[in-house]
């Protein structure tokens, strides 16, 4: 099973300053098969990335995704109000699926 | 306009079943994979299982093999979560997400709002 380890637990950040979520593999995702969903409380959660770098239908292109192999890097250029929340990582190139134990974006 | 409608919250005992629903509409039910998702309270986000409607192919997480019963009805479009002897741990929110395997390889591009699950004597 590929553990994703997210980093950091919890980032303190300001409205239109820049996010960098990082999330590592135990072992390499297969195809860059890596996605990135956004929660905020009460709410299902949202696709935002997937295929490490392919945005989600109707996502905003302040948000980026890159990286491949092991290292994966969601990048937030300008936080706006709506964007503090959770989120979380998902390698789906092997079985079982998993997810990483989520990055919280706060309001510094 | 694609959605998963879930079934509504439900309070269980210990040793009941219990099965959920997700019911797919606007979009060919057929052409995308279900998976199931739990989030227990406070937590993150597990992976339990997956089918495929069109054939009823099953994949589950090892974590979760064994203890839940993933099936689907086509013709209605809707999935199922089922368990046959509900534990107090159980008790979660649990998710159904779509998952295109047809075409371009999209994962979780649509959710289900969420069937509140609570296992409490």
């Amino acid at each position: 099973e590929i553990v994703l380890t997210q980093s950091p637990g919890t980032l303190s950040l300001s409205p239109g300053e820049r996010a960098t979520l990082s999330c590592r593999a135990s072992q390499s995702v297969s195809s860059s098969y890596l996605a990135w969903y956004q929660q905020k409380p009460g709410q299902a959660p949202r696709l935002l990335i997937y295929g490490a770098s392919s945005r989600a239908t109707g996502i905003p292109d302040r948000f980026s995704g890159s990286g491949s192999g092991t290292d994966f890097t969601l990048t937030i250029s300008r936080l706006e109000p709506g964007d503090f929340a959770v989120y979380y990582c998902q390698q789906y190139g092997s079985s079982p699926w998993t997810f990483g134990q989520g990055t919280k974006v706060e309001i510094k | 306009e694609v959605q998963l409608v879930q079934s509504g919250a439900e309070v269980k005992k210990p040793g009941e079943s219990l099965r959920i629903s997700c019911k797919g509409s606007g979009y060919n039910f057929n052409s995308y994979w279900i998976n199931w998702v739990r989030q227990m309270p406070g937590k993150g986000l597990e992976w339990m299982g997956r089918i495929d409607p069109s054939d009823s192919d099953i994949k589950y997480s090892p974590s979760f093999q064994g203890h839940v019963t993933i099936s689907a009805d086509e013709s209605i479009s809707t999935a199922y979560l089922q368990w046959s002897s509900l534990k107090a741990s159980d008790t979660a929110m649990y998710y159904c997400a779509r998952f295109s395997v047809r075409g371009v390889i999209i994962p979780f591009d649509n959710w289900g709002q969420g069937t509140l699950v609570t296992v409490s004597s």
